[in-house]
């Protein structure tokens, strides 16, 4: 059972341009969350998915920033015209359809994608 | 909105030596999490405490989740240098899904 996955691992992109950050959850989690983590610091919340819904987008900023989770294929975190501010690592973690209880809330986390803008 | 702190931000100790970090969160919890990353790599997920005054143990871990469900600790006793890595704990409002606010971590570091 393949983990969560998330390409590329690295991601370099020169001010104005389009960063694209891919995540396949876990087979059988319909739960897909963005975490964004600056160096020595802590995992800061981006946005909450289920398949084809955003639950919760409290965390992402509301210009440049968008995400989605498609019926079929891997959820997407979109940077448009990226900032060298943007520079960080992008952690995507999946939990399967929660029932309550520590099975269903568990984060299993992606490798992450460290993305840097020149 | 909800915060969660944890403290210390750093701690080094000697192999050998017990560690502990505390998380505080503004608001009560439903459960709190904890997790680890190595150096350079992702979270993995530790364990979940859900009940007021839950305690368990991992091996060498201690996890306590306290009274009011507004704070826990980790506790590591007799340090190894396998313990490295940044310990965060994730506060959960909502049982239902929902994001995990996670604290800023504990960095340790143990010198053999």
């Amino acid at each position: 059972n393949a983990g969560v996955m998330q390409n590329p691992r690295h991601l370099v992109r020169r001010r104005g341009q389009e960063a694209r950050l891919r995540c396949s959850p876990m087979k059988g989690h319909s739960h897909v969350y963005w975490y964004r983590q600056l160096p020595e610091e802590g995992l800061k919340f981006m946005v909450y998915l289920q398949k084809e819904n955003i639950i919760d987008e409290s965390g992402m900023p509301k210009e440049r920033f968008s995400a989605e989770f498609p019926k079929e294929g891997p959820s997407i975190l979109r940077i448009q015209q990226v900032v060298r501010g943007d520079s960080a690592a992008y952690f995507c973690a999946s939990s399967p359809r929660s029932t309550g209880g520590a099975e269903g809330e568990k984060l299993f986390f992606g490798s992450g994608t460290q993305l840097s803008v020149l | 909105g909800q915060q969660v702190m944890q403290i210390p931000q750093y701690q080094h100790v000697q192999e050998g030596e017990d560690f502990t970090t505390y998380c505080n969160s503004s608001t009560t919890l439903s459960n709190i999490q904890w997790y680890k990353q190595r150096p350079g790599g992702h979270p993995v997920f530790l364990i979940q405490l859900v009940k007021s005054g839950e305690v368990k143990k991992q091996k060498r871990l201690t996890f306590q989740f306290g009274e009011a469900k507004k704070n826990s600790s980790l506790h590591i006793t007799a340090t190894q240098t396998t313990d490295v890595g940044t310990y965060f704990c994730a506060g959960r409002v909502n049982t239902n899904a929902g994001k995990s606010t996670f604290g800023d971590g504990t960095t340790l570091t143990v010198k053999p």
